[in-house]
C-alpha cells in the first residue's frame, strides 16, 4: 500500500534552516508529482510546492527564494530545503502524492516550529 | 479563493449534511477536491474531479458543482463522518484550500 513518512521537523529559531524528507514507497515513485501541504496549528491546509517526475518546480508566494523542493528517484524520496524560517513557518508539513491536481495520500506530517 | 459555508454545521447522526464551497473564479472540475480531516489525522481525500468518489469512500457521500459553486452531500450521517471538510481547487500550477466547514454533533 502507498505509504509517505515525513522526518525532519523540530525546533529552529527565527531565521533558521531545516531539511524535511518524504520517504515514498509501495507504488512507482515517478511519474507521480509531490507536493508538500503545511497546517498551521488551528488552520487549514496551505500547499506550499510542488516538484513533477521532470523535476519542474513551483512554490507558493509565501515561501518563494526561502525553501527548495527536491526529489531523488532513485530513493523514492522528497526533499524540501527551508530557510530563512519565520514564526509564521510554524505547522505540521506533510507530504503529499499528487494525482491531477488533487492530494490522492498524505503522509503523517512532521512538526516545524519556529521559536525564539 | 475559495470560500466555505457554512463556517460550522450542527447535525445528529442520521441527518442530512450539505455544504458549499464557492470560488472567486471560475473552476476546472477536473481539478476540484473534497476532504475529511479528523483530529490528530491528516487530511483524506474525499473527492475529485469535483464528483468522483475516492477509493473506499461509502455511497452516502455525493457532491456536485461547475462554474464556481460546488457541494458536497452526506446523506444520513454517520459518527465517524463527523469530521472538518475542505474544498481545494488546482489552477496555474498552485493548489487553494477552502477555509473548512466544520461538522460537528448537535
Amino acid at each position: 500500500q502507498v505509504q509517505l513518512v515525513e522526518s525532519g521537523g523540530g525546533l529552529v529559531k527565527p531565521g533558521g534552516s531545516l531539511r524535511l524528507s518524504c520517504q515514498a514507497s509501495g507504488f512507482t515513485f515517478p511519474p507521480f508529482y509531490m507536493s508538500w501541504v503545511r497546517q498551521a496549528p488551528g488552520k487549514g491546509p496551505e500547499w506550499i510546492s510542488y516538484i513533477g517526475a521532470d523535476y519542474g518546480t513551483n512554490y507558493a508566494d509565501s515561501v518563494k527564494g526561502r525553501f527548495t523542493i527536491s526529489r531523488d528517484n532513485a530513493r523514492n524520496s522528497l526533499y524540501l530545503q527551508m530557510n530563512s524560517l519565520r514564526v509564521e513557518d510554524t505547522g505540521l508539513y506533510y507530504c503529499v502524492r499528487e494525482n491531477y491536481g488533487h492530494g490522492d495520500f498524505w503522509g503523517q506530517g512532521t512538526l516545524v516550529t519556529v521559536s525564539s | 479563493v475559495l470560500t466555505q459555508s457554512p463556517g460550522t454545521l450542527s447535525l445528529s447522526p442520521g441527518e442530512r449534511a450539505t455544504f458549499s464551497c464557492r470560488a472567486s473564479q471560475t473552476v476546472s472540475t477536473t481539478h476540484f477536491a473534497w476532504y475529511q480531516q479528523k483530529p490528530g489525522q491528516a487530511p483524506r481525500l474525499l473527492m475529485h474531479g469535483a464528483s468522483t468518489r475516492a477509493t473506499g469512500v461509502p455511497d452516502r457521500f455525493s457532491a456536485s458543482g461547475s462554474g464556481t459553486d460546488f457541494t458536497l452531500t452526506i446523506s444520513g450521517l454517520q459518527p465517524e463522518d463527523f469530521a472538518i471538510y475542505y474544498c481545494q481547487q488546482y489552477a496555474d500550477s498552485v493548489w487553494t484550500f477552502g477555509q473548512g466547514t466544520v461538522v460537528d454533533m448537535k
